[in-house]
């Protein structure tokens, strides 16, 4: 299969952490990648994990991977209002010549 | 250049006139990539290129899409006699090379087809 999947939307209150998550059905994976994507701007990498390790953490951000159970969140500490946008999964398959699988995203609106 | 550059920002085309969408990739960057990004299909691969060859063109979702680069640089995508379910937006993206993770987006070309 070649699904990523993520839930749509996500509201939380401005300093309260956010969690995203994202099933993904391929054991292939070699990386996966979170993407944010403001309104009318191209997709920012944000942070990827190596499907080897179980956790990466990079200033507010925390990457989470069960590979059991082919799961991954990502946790934004302190959430901020700059912080709204549009966040996208995708993993990378062997052989694959660095093409990625994205999820639908996931709209994170933070609230005052 | 600095990043990946998208031209035209917008486009607005008759439903079966040919369109042609540039990208230029950050300098050096030999893996050039195509994604399109519809309402309610999320992020879909069409091409990427190695260099000026396309290894993997499985994304591209009629024979009225093709796509060329020339000189390992600028990259066209072009599509023929468009229709209505083409409007979309299109991504480009660049890497050093395909063993490198992570892309560089470009801001994309909003195609709409009336």
């Amino acid at each position: 299969g070649e699904d990523v999947e993520q839930s749509l939307f996500l509201s939380v209150r401005e300093g309260d952490s956010s969690v995203i998550n994202c099933t993904y059905t391929d054991s292939s994976s070699t990386y996966l990648y979170w993407y944010k994507q403001e309104p009318g701007a191209g997709l920012q990498l944000l942070t990827y994990i190596f499907s080897n390790m179980d956790m990466k953490q990079d200033q507010r951000l925390t990457v989470l991977l069960n590979k059991k159970d082919k799961h991954l969140s990502l946790r934004i500490a302190d959430t901020q209002t700059g912080d709204s946008a549009i966040y996208f999964c995708a993993d990378e398959r062997t052989g694959g010549g660095n093409k990625l699988t994205f999820g639908t995203g996931t709209q994170l609106k933070v609230e005052l | 250049g600095a990043g990946v550059s998208q031209s035209p920002s917008n486009k607005v085309t008759e439903k079966g006139k040919d369109v042609e969408l540039r990208c230029d990739p950050i300098s050096g960057h030999t893996a050039l990539y195509w994604y399109r990004q519809s309402l309610g299909q999320g992020l879909e691969f069409l091409i990427y290129f190695q260099g000026n060859s396309a290894p993997d063109k499985s994304g591209l979702p009629s024979d009225r899409f093709s796509a060329e680069r020339t000189g390992g640089s600028v990259s066209t995508l072009t599509i023929q006699r468009t229709q209505q379910e083409d409007s979309a937006v299109y991504l480009c993206a660049s890497s050093l090379s395909v063993y490198n993770y992570g892309y560089t987006f470009g801001s994309g070309t909003r195609l709409t087809v009336v």
